[in-house]
């Protein structure tokens, strides 16, 4: 059971290149959030999608768009990069059930991302 | 929407002292909190949660935390730490009108032999 899987692991970009990191679950959930983590600053969510078919913002969604393209997979695009979005980003799930206000999400392992 | 603040950017500790990990949270509604845990190069892992009924709560590897409405705080405690439990530690809290689960910026906790 692999649970919840991020490719790629590692990325450099130079500025204005675009990437779409990709995230996959198998444990059936409904809900899938991308997050980003800085130092100090803990995680911040940027999008998350409740259910297949719905996405909505977060805390800090400026410069990053999302696709739930099925129930499985929730994938997250930078379409030109810049050097603040350097970053280690996760992606989670949560279920079983709509929304997350009482189910602890599940995570990946990360993306560490850096953008020059 | 909700917010949360870790006291403790670092706890140094020695090996089977006891700790405590800080955690106040801000709402207006109702919350559900948790606290995580993360390794370094993994992902954040759930060590308990509170979402009703007993203050205190009881998590994996012996942590527990109590939830104090009055106070907002929902402090993490282990009576004896491991070596092993050096990590960073999150403490999140969601509430029950949104989505939106907000985390502190962690607390990392270093246990010295």
């Amino acid at each position: 059971n692999a649970g919840v899987t991020q490719t790629p692991k590692f990325q450099v970009l130079k500025t204005g290149q675009s990437m779409t990191l990709q995230c996959a679950q198998d444990m059936n959930h409904n809900s899938m959030y991308w997050y980003r983590q800085d130092p100090g600053m803990g995680l911040r969510l940027i999008y998350y999608s409740a259910s297949e078919g719905t996405t909505d913002k977060g805390e800090v969604p400026n410069g990053y768009n999302v696709s739930r393209l099925n129930k499985r997979e929730f994938s997250l695009r930078l379409e030109s990069a810049a050097p603040s979005q350097t970053s280690v980003y996760f992606c989670a799930s949560s279920g079983p059930g709509q929304g997350i206000y009482n189910s602890p999400l599940h995570f990946g392992n990360g993306t560490r991302l850096t953008v020059t | 929407a909700q917010s949360v603040t870790q006291l403790d950017s670092q706890v140094p500790v020695f090996e089977e002292a006891p700790v405590e990990l800080r955690c106040n949270y801000s709402s207006s509604v109702s919350v559900y909190l948790f606290w995580y845990v993360q390794y370094p190069n993994q992902g954040l892992q759930l060590l308990l949660k509170y979402l009703s009924g007993s203050t205190l709560v009881k998590g994996i590897n012996g942590f527990e935390a109590e939830f104090n409405k009055s106070q907002t705080s929902f402090h993490l405690r282990k009576p004896s730490v491991h070596i092993s439990d050096t990590a960073e530690y999150f403490c999140a809290v969601s509430a029950s009108n949104n989505n939106d689960m907000r985390f502190g910026a962690g607390t990392r906790l270093t246990v010295k032999p």
